[in-house]
């Protein structure tokens, strides 16, 4: 069965950086893109990009644009995603998802929190 | 960069009842690519339903999807105890792939 399992929880001071790892299990990790999503506190889903395992071809989310890259690594079915210079509202629980043939996320992992706090 | 609006955003009802969600894009969903989900506290946000109204896996068929354009609509015919949760809407037609804001559906 697919299953997408997440790093830990990280806790960042203001200005660092952070690196969200999600481990792909169950599937052909080449043929399909993983999503990357947060959600703060209390709030709604967002979107902040997409990548395609089988050629790393990205799409952000122009609000994140030069602060978050993502990443795969196919020898170890992982992607990554990057966020830099952050700040207390980049406080957040970071899911992974991979999609259907580049359409919707499906099969989600099981989220990462960070909290970015002086 | 297309907004969804969701209403209303809390829904208090009992169990055994219809729940009717509403998602209003701000401009036309290309080929109705939108897709509802379904959350828990605590929890990843569980796929319903794909292209407007395909249910996915394994979802019971009290759950159904419709709409075209830029109106769409999540029915839950019977509300069982373990719908209670938040929904979320999500149109993947076009970047950025946006999500509405939400509707709560709690146990009146």
């Amino acid at each position: 069965q697919v299953q997408l399992v997440q790093s830990g929880a990280e806790v960042k001071k203001p200005g660092a950086s952070v690196k969200v790892s999600c481990k792909a299990s169950g599937y052909t990790f080449t043929n399909y893109g993983i999503t990357w999503v947060r959600q703060a506190p209390g709030q709604g889903l967002e979107w902040m990009g997409w990548i395609s395992a089988y050629n790393a071809n990205t799409n952000y989310a122009q609000k994140l644009q030069g602060r978050v890259t993502m990443t795969t690594d196919t020898s170890t079915s992982t992607a990554y995603m990057e966020l830099r210079s952050l700040r207390s509202d980049d406080t957040a629980v970071y899911f992974c998802a991979r999609d259907h043939y580049g359409d919707y996320p499906k099969y989600w992992g099981q989220g990462t929190l960070v909290t970015v706090s002086s | 960069e297309i907004v969804l609006t969701q209403s209303p955003g809390t829904l208090s009802l009992s169990p055994g009842e219809r729940a009717t969600l509403s998602c209003r894009a701000s401009q036309s969903v290309t080929s109705s690519y939108l897709a509802w989900y379904q959350q828990k506290p605590g929890q990843a946000p569980r796929l319903l339903i794909y292209g407007a109204s395909s249910r996915a896996t394994g979802i019971p068929d009290r759950f159904s999807g419709s709409g075209s354009g830029t109106d769409f609509t999540l029915t839950i015919s019977r509300l069982e105890p373990e719908d209670f949760a938040v929904y979320y809407c999500q149109q993947y037609g076009s970047s950025p792939r946006t999500f509405g804001q939400g509707t709560k559906v709690e146990i009146k």
